[in-house]
């Protein structure tokens, strides 16, 4: 069965940089795009990028365009999701996501696999 | 851009039906069939219930339906059970990314 699995909670200073990880398993890594979407506390869920984990195409959305960076490992089959420059209002749960539609259908942003949420605190 | 816009609670009794809403612009909602909702219980990721305006995955119960009209979707869940008890979020295609609204907590009383 399809299954996202993220790497555990993490507390940074502002400033610092946090590097979330996103195993995937149970479907073929490479022919779907994974997606990364956070959600602040009080605050409705946010789009941050995708990665096309069998080739090089990334697109970031404009809000974390040069904070942001997505890799992927395909020998572990895990996506990377680094935020860096954090302030307090980067303090969320982050969620990796698979694509309904595979590479060659296109993406209309439909995610019917998540990860079960990292969230990450950026407090002094 | 601004979020999707959904009220922020609502509630309904066991066998209820209810019906949540998601009001965008002619640039998302309007301009798209594009149209999903996602069910969240705490602690988990989101779940995909409906996409394409009204299709429901494999698995999803028959009780979700969904529609659209101009710039507003909707959500209707029939036959309410404790089980419903969850987060909403509608999201719309817009300009090569997805927009999403606030959610709306479900109370089932």
């Amino acid at each position: 069965q399809v299954e996202l699995v993220q790497s555990g909670a993490e507390v940074r200073k502002p400033g610092a940089s946090v590097k979330v990880s996103c195993k995937a398993s149970g479907y073929s890594f490479t022919n779907y795009y994974i997606h990364w979407v956070r959600q602040a506390p009080g605050q409705g869920l946010e789009w941050m990028g995708r990665i096309n984990p069998g080739g090089t195409g990334i697109i970031y959305a404009h809000n974390f365009q040069g904070r942001v960076t997505l890799t992927r490992d395909t020998s572990t089959t895990t996506v990377y999701m680094e935020l860096s420059s954090l302030r307090s209002e980067d303090t969320a749960v982050y969620y990796c996501a698979k694509d309904r539609n595979d590479f060659w259908s296109g993406s209309l942003y439909y995610f019917d696999y998540w990860g079960q949420g990292t969230l990450v605190t950026v407090s002094s | 851009q601004s979020a999707l816009t959904q009220p922020a609670s609502m509630s309904g009794s066991p066998g209820q039906s209810i019906t949540i809403s998601c009001t965008g612009t002619s640039s998302d909602i309007g301009g798209y069939n594009y149209v999903s909702w996602y069910q969240r219980h705490p602690g988990k990721g989101p779940k995909l219930i409906i996409y394409d305006v009204n299709n429901r995955p494999s698995g999803v119960s028959d009780r979700f339906s969904a529609s659209k009209s101009g710039n507003t979707a909707s959500l209707t869940i029939s036959g309410l059970q404790a089980e419903d008890e969850a987060d909403y979020y509608c999201s719309s295609y817009t300009h090569s990314r997805p927009l999403f609204g606030g959610g709306t907590k479900l109370t089932v009383l």
